[in-house]
């Protein structure tokens, strides 16, 4: 049973340019969240999907936007990319609108960097 | 705001104790986790415990609950050296847009010597 599916595995980006991140969740999940994860830091909850709508975003500007297919699967968008974003990005799936972390899995993440 | 704190290094002695401490700042959080990190992985959950319980074990992993102080604490016993890592401690968000999920500390990388 495939867990979570994050691609691509790494990224090189320049500034300015825009960034598409994909997530496939695990089997039997239907909401899908992401998180940011800096050098040094703790992630960063940006926001969750499910049923196709965004549910719950963090403290993160509107450059970062989402959207999540019928087939669970979701990609993060990162406009006008700054030096800043350059990060881990986290991917985590589980049932149901609330996803209560004991029922979350990540993937492995994807490591973007902005150059 | 919420906030999780822990200290930024740990290291010990294969086949000692580790303990790793945490302070949170939302007294409402109903579930408080432990996640570990290896390099070039994603997050692993290790355990969590519900808010109001003061202890949970599972096998090795012993988690103590202190609510009144909030601190939360992750005692791995017989530490071996695949138990090297990053330890994130996490609480659920209890506030606006983000209810139910997760606020993560800095975390705690713990280096096991051989």
């Amino acid at each position: 049973d495939a867990g979570v599916t994050q691609s691509p595995t790494h990224l090189i980006k320049t500034r300015g340019q825009q960034v598409t991140l994909r997530c496939s969740p695990k089997s039997g999940h239907d909401t899908v969240s992401w998180y940011q994860q800096a050098l040094g830091q703790g992630p960063q909850f940006i926001f969750q999907y499910y049923e196709e709508e965004e549910r719950q975003r963090g403290n993160f500007p509107d450059r970062f936007s989402g959207h999540q297919f019928p087939n669970y699967s979701s990609e993060l968008n990162v406009n006008a990319l700054l030096l800043g974003d350059s990060a881990l990005y986290l991917c985590a799936s589980s049932f149901g609108d609330r996803g209560m972390g004991y029922g979350y899995t990540f993937g492995s993440g994807t490591r973007l960097t902005v150059v | 705001g919420e906030d999780v704190e822990q200290s930024l290094f740990l290291s010990v002695r294969e086949g000692d104790s580790s303990v790793i401490n945490c302070t949170y700042t939302d007294s409402s959080s109903t579930y408080l986790y432990w996640y570990k990190q290896e390099p070039g992985a994603g997050l692993q959950l290790l355990t969590y415990i519900f808010s109001n319980m003061d202890m949970k074990q599972d096998q090795r992993l012993t988690v103590l609950l202190n609510k009144k102080d909030k601190h939360l604490s992750l005692r791995i016993a017989d530490t071996q050296t695949g138990d090297s890592a990053i330890y994130f401690c996490a609480e659920t968000a209890n506030y606006g847009g983000s209810q139910g999920n997760l606020i993560f500390g800095k975390g705690t990388k713990l280096s096991v010597k051989p």
